[in-house]
């Protein structure tokens, strides 16, 4: 099973900020919060990883929570192409481990 | 370019028959894994593979088979013993721990 739970769907409008929470309460210290997306019929793309600290790239920020039961993904400006299912998994540091990804939320961008 | 290459891109499988999808990655990664995705769902986990000749099952390995003899490929066949084969099959790869993971673009399975 995932250990992460997130929200099944998410409206935004265009242009506007996009929180998208996941909860991860069992994550281990080793745990990494990495961020995937999925366009229809394509394969997920990377958005986003973290370990502690808070992080930024030019497609989204992560925000972690201090007891990192808990991260955010923040897309600053939503816009239609951001419109894709948004997977929160954990992956450890060490090993080369199963990576099981959950349902992910749906992210739908109004114009 | 680097990444990974799954084929065939669509499928048609007659029901009662075997089929091999295939993904090879030149991204010199150790791990590899297959997913499973039916429509509007997520990803379930196939089967992964962490180093050559060794494999271990996922969530749903009832009616699949890998085999991992060599480090850039690892296929997947799909059985006549898997009851419900209709889906979109992604192949993924990563290197050590911690670092991200690379999908393919995916290979439809239609069972007729």
């Amino acid at each position: 099973d995932a250990k992460t739970t997130q929200p099944n769907s998410m409206e935004s409008n265009e242009e506007e900020p996009v929180h998208l929470p996941c909860n991860h309460s069992t994550i281990s210290g080793t745990d990494y919060i990495h961020w995937y997306r999925q366009l229809p019929s394509q394969g997920p793309e990377y958005v986003i990883h973290g370990l502690t600290s808070n992080v930024n790239n030019r497609m989204a920020s992560l925000a972690i929570a201090e007891d990192r039961k808990s991260s955010t993904l923040i897309l600053h400006r939503a816009t239609l192409r951001d419109a894709a299912v948004y997977y929160c998994i954990l992956s450890t540091q060490y090993n080369n481990n199963d990576m099981r990804f959950g349902a992910g939320t749906r992210l739908t961008v109004k114009p | 370019d680097g990444g990974i290459t799954q084929s065939p891109k669509y499928l048609f499988r007659k029901e009662g028959q075997n089929v091999t999808l295939s993904c090879e990655q030149n991204l010199n990664h150790d791990a590899m894994y297959w997913y499973r995705q039916d429509p509007g769902q997520g990803l379930r986990l196939i089967y992964y593979s962490q180093i050559v000749n060794d494999f271990q099952k996922g969530d749903i390995a009832e009616g699949y088979s890998v085999s991992r003899e060599k480090k850039e490929s690892f296929p997947l066949t799909v059985t006549s013993a898997q009851k419900n084969p209709t889906a979109f099959y992604l192949c993924a790869s990563r290197t050590g721990g911690g670092n991200t993971i690379y999908f393919g673009e995916g290979s439809w399975l239609t069972v007729v």
